[in-house]
């Protein structure tokens, strides 16, 4: 029972422009959300997240989207640049204390190209 | 600051063998997870510490699977007898407490033949 769904397995976007990442659950418990960023041979890297009582959150280039009626989150950057280019992952969770676990999408490969 | 150590990095073994995984988290932090990630998934929990005591392993095969945290900080997961379908990246990850912004550690990658 996949909870947390990337249906893109990759994304291909050019060096300065918008790269749109999506993510869907089905959990309505669900209501923090968090990407990670993963680089070939390395740990995922927490890159920004979101408390299900906002529907959006922005550092930076990165912007994330959440709309908790479609159970729908997006993740933009903008500008798009080269070292973004890496396999990000949605993370959800559902607040029960400490014994809170995050359930990972199985992830979208981003390719920026020159 | 230092981050997640885990080693080794690399391991290949026979199905039937035993191996064992070590995992070093961020100073000060209290929960310590273990995921398994296969090829083309994401991340999956297998045992969630906090401090040393274990409060969520439902998803860790008991019977082949263990795993414990000494003195609430180094963490060790073992698998025994290994089988084939045990070959992923095992990832330990830390956070100063519940799952928020996990810090992950570089992974041991274990091959089993």
């Amino acid at each position: 029972d996949q909870q947390v769904k990337q249906n893109s397995p990759s994304l291909s976007v050019q060096e300065g422009r918008i790269s749109i990442l999506n993510c869907d659950y089905t959990n309505s418990m669900f209501d923090y959300f968090l990407w990670y960023k993963k680089y070939p041979a390395e740990g995922p890297t927490f890159l920004i997240s979101i408390s299900s009582i906002k529907d959006k959150n922005e550092d930076g280039r990165f912007t994330v989207f959440l709309n908790k009626s479609a159970k729908h989150l997006s993740l933009h950057i903008v500008p798009s640049q080269p070292g973004d280019s890496a396999v990000y992952f949605c993370a959800a969770s559902a607040a029960t204390g400490t014994a809170s676990k995050l359930t990972f999408g199985t992830g979208t490969r981003l390719q920026v190209t020159l | 600051e230092a981050g997640v150590a885990q080693s080794p990095r690399y391991k290949i073994i026979e199905k039937r063998q035993s191996v064992a995984f070590w995992c070093n988290p961020i100073s000060g932090h209290a929960t310590l997870y273990w995921y398994q990630q296969i090829l083309g998934q994401g991340p999956k929990l297998l045992i969630q510490f906090q401090n040393n005591g274990v409060v969520d392993d439902s998803q860790l095969p008991k019977d082949r699977f263990s795993a414990e945290r000494l003195k609430g900080v180094d963490s060790t997961l073992k698998i025994q007898p290994a089988k084939l379908e045990d070959s992923a990246v095992y990832l330990c990850a830390s956070s100063l407490w519940g799952p928020y912004e996990q810090y992950f550690g570089p992974g041991t990658r274990l091959t089993v033949t």
